[in-house]
């Protein structure tokens, strides 16, 4: 397993322009998730993927927000008009089987967005 | 709804010493147990999980959690730290029966000084 890899790794970016970010999972991962981390908290859920299929979502993604998982391998976050709130880092997970709970999830290096 | 409460958000030791990371969690159901740890620069790793059977549960390099249900609790424990030790460690919990996510603590940042 080559490990979970998530590009760009910073992104600056100015008030109200979009973003986007690119999760590869480790191969075979059937579970793809997306985590939000501020400074001095621990990470919060946003939303996962069972293969292409979106299964959950957190409160916290606003519609300014849209995940996508197209062929069930890779995955993009997009965030529209983005707001200086929306600075933080955006880690991505992944797991090997299908249910879920029990399963170590896998994280990658992350992505840090900066919005000035 | 879950929640974890990660006690102390710093935790100084010096090289040798033993060290306790307090980790407690609310649930109405039934939940596995996590510790994730982040090493400088590096991102989350799994330290180790309690899923059932024994409330101990034990990590490769030496660190150790009980599962205690009756305080809601997780504690982390290391008998002699290492300044490799220094990281944040993150408790974690998910739902047993219908969850997937990860519900984190804010993270104990353990410094191991010489």
């Amino acid at each position: 397993d080559t490990g979970v890899s998530q590009n760009p790794r910073h992104k600056i970016t100015k008030r109200g322009q979009n973003v986007t970010f690119r999760c590869d999972p480790i191969s075979e991962h059937n579970r793809l998730y997306w985590y939000r981390q501020t400074l001095g908290q621990g990470p919060e859920f946003l939303t996962y993927f069972q293969n292409e299929a979106q299964l959950e979502k957190s409160r916290l993604l606003s519609d300014r927000f849209s995940a996508e998982r197209p062929k069930g391998s890779f995955s993009t976050l997009e965030i529209q008009r983005t707001e200086q709130g929306d600075s933080a880092m955006y880690l991505c997970a992944s797991t090997r089987r299908p249910s879920g709970s029990a399963d170590t999830q896998y994280f990658g290096p992350g992505t840090r967005l900066t919005v000035l | 709804a879950q929640s974890v409460t990660q006690l102390d958000s710093q935790v100084p030791v010096f090289e040798e010493a033993p060290v306790e990371l307090r980790c407690n969690y609310s649930s109405s159901v039934s939940v596995y147990l996590f510790w994730y740890v982040q090493y400088p620069n590096q991102g989350l790793q799994l330290l180790l999980k309690y899923l059932s059977g024994s409330t101990l549960v034990e990590s490769i390099n030496g660190f150790e959690a009980e599962f205690n249900k009756s305080q809601t609790s997780f504690h982390l424990r290391k008998p002699s730290v290492h300044i490799s030790d220094t990281a944040e460690y993150f408790c974690a919990v998910s739902e047993v029966e219908a969850g997937t996510a990860l519900i984190f603590g804010k993270g104990t940042t353990l410094s191991v000084s010489s």
